[in-house]
């Protein structure tokens, strides 16, 4: 089965600082990636996923994500975070078999 | 507009006393899915469906039971609700196969008391 890890359960940034949010996934071959975002009391909402077009992926929002194979890595990046960034994000990889695994979630705090 | 609805949101329930909470699909997705959402564990999967009449257990199926009799419809059934149960639901949606994302529904907060 797969399995998806993120690191880091609360995250707070400085509003205008960097944000990293982490991923890390367990696959023999490289599977489908995604990263959803969780509003409060909303579902998630797709921020963007992997192609093999390209390791660098951008999303909504100023998000983008960059896939290193060696790593089995799938990190979530924006350079300026925002108040309105503040949310909870979640890693997930889709089999083959079309079934979704999720990571327990980042919740990221954004600090005036 | 392209959308998954799940009714109702909110639902505070006893213990024992059978519901069932609808999720229907307007895009025409073969495979649809229920989740759970439980603080510091994530979405875990309860049941999904490949097409009509096919189902079968995520992670997590016990005190669960589904059915897909149409394509737009994926009903989440508790026969018997425990308290264990109380969680955030969430039903979700996909096309086939391939790099194609799931689209989700607002979700339903259940109480079992």
């Amino acid at each position: 089965a797969q399995s998806v890890t993120q690191l880091g359960s609360h995250v707070s940034v400085s509003e205008g600082a960097l944000v990293l949010l982490r991923c890390n996934y367990s696959s023999s071959v490289p599977p489908y990636l995604f990263w959803y975002v969780q509003y409060p009391n909303q579902g998630l909402q797709l921020l963007l996923k992997y192609t093999s077009a390209a390791t660098l992926v951008k999303g909504i929002n100023g998000f983008e994500a960059e896939f290193k194979k060696s790593e089995t890595s799938f990190h979530l990046t924006k350079p300026s975070a925002h108040m309105s960034d503040a949310a909870e994000y979640f890693c997930a990889v889709k089999n083959t078999g079309n079934q979704f695994y999720f990571g327990t979630g980042t919740s990221l705090t954004v600090i005036p | 507009e392209a959308q998954v609805t799940q009714n109702p949101r909110y639902l505070i329930t006893v213990t024992g006393k059978k519901l069932t909470v609808t999720c229907s699909q307007n895009m025409n997705h073969e495979y649809m899915s229920w989740y759970r959402q439980d603080p510091g564990l994530g979405l875990r999967q309860i049941y999904y469906s490949m097409n009509v009449e096919v189902t079968d257990k995520g992670d997590v199926p016990e005190g669960y039971k589904v059915s897909r009799k149409e394509k737009r419809n994926f009903p989440l059934i508790l026969e018997s609700p425990s308290p264990n149960q109380t969680s955030l639901y969430f039903c979700a949606s996909n096309p086939d196969r391939g790099n194609t994302e799931a689209f989700f529904g607002q979700g339903t907060r259940l109480t079992v008391v």
